[in-house]
């Protein structure tokens, strides 16, 4: 996957622990998003961003956080893991116009287990 | 609110045979509309996408998506299947939010190929 960087790609965390997903992208899109993809269910959108400092949530933002302070990175923090957020998740980031390269492009994911 | 279908959940073709995979949105503009794929394990891969213009598009992978806003379909086809394209595929539609980048998808068509 071009350019979308994903740590760490394993975790597991007890009930109540807090944690970040790292996410980075070294091709200057300004726009990044958080994904979670259960079985059957697809993905679905947690929060995106649109530049560095603006950030909105998506359809399931509940228990999760996140900044952006640079245009490379778009952390997900969750602050007291639950076992409902035992998921695969995913970063994506894309830039404005209609070119081939422009995308939504994904990282490889990280795949976290609460018990 | 944007919605996205793929009817079949698991399709199996043989090698060789050609491949259509369904996707219709509910979108009350004219949509972005993308397809993914993705090998188990893995991250998604960006195949194709349309924004605008015209309303056949190529892909990589020998795969294209023929956008009919009558029927509010994008369906995806290959007119010959190798046996490497077993894989899940997800369609999405980008609504207005984060310039159309912030994607819902629909729940995904798993594709068997016999030999």
């Amino acid at each position: 996957n071009a350019g979308v960087t994903q740590t760490p790609k394993f975790q597991v965390l007890k009930t109540g622990q807090s944690m970040t997903l790292q996410c980075a992208q070294d091709m200057n899109h300004e726009y990044m998003s958080w994904y979670r993809q259960d079985p059957g269910m697809g993905l679905r959108l947690i929060h995106y961003s649109v530049g560095a400092g603006i950030t909105d949530q998506g359809e399931v933002p509940n228990g999760y956080n996140v900044s952006r302070s640079t245009t490379e990175d778009f952390p997900l923090r969750l602050l007291s893991a639950a076992p409902s957020q035992t998921s695969v998740y995913f970063c994506a980031s894309s830039t404005a116009g209609q070119g081939p390269s422009n995308g939504p492009y994904f990282g490889s994911g990280t795949r976290l287990t609460v018990v | 609110a944007q919605s996205v279908t793929q009817p079949d959940i698991h399709i199996t073709v043989s090698e060789g045979a050609s491949l259509e995979l369904r996707c219709n949105y509910s979108y009350g503009a004219t949509p972005y509309l993308f397809w993914y794929v993705q090998s188990p394990g893995q991250g998604l891969q960006l195949l194709l996408k349309y924004f605008s213009g015209d309303t056949l598009v190529q892909g990589i992978k020998g795969f294209e998506a023929e956008f009919k806003r009558s029927q509010s379909s994008f369906n995806l086809r290959k007119p010959s299947v190798h046996w490497s394209d077993a894989a899940e595929y997800f369609c999405a539609v980008g609504a207005l939010r984060a310039g159309r980048r912030a994607l819902t998808f629909g729940s995904g068509t798993r594709l068997q190929v016999q030999p």
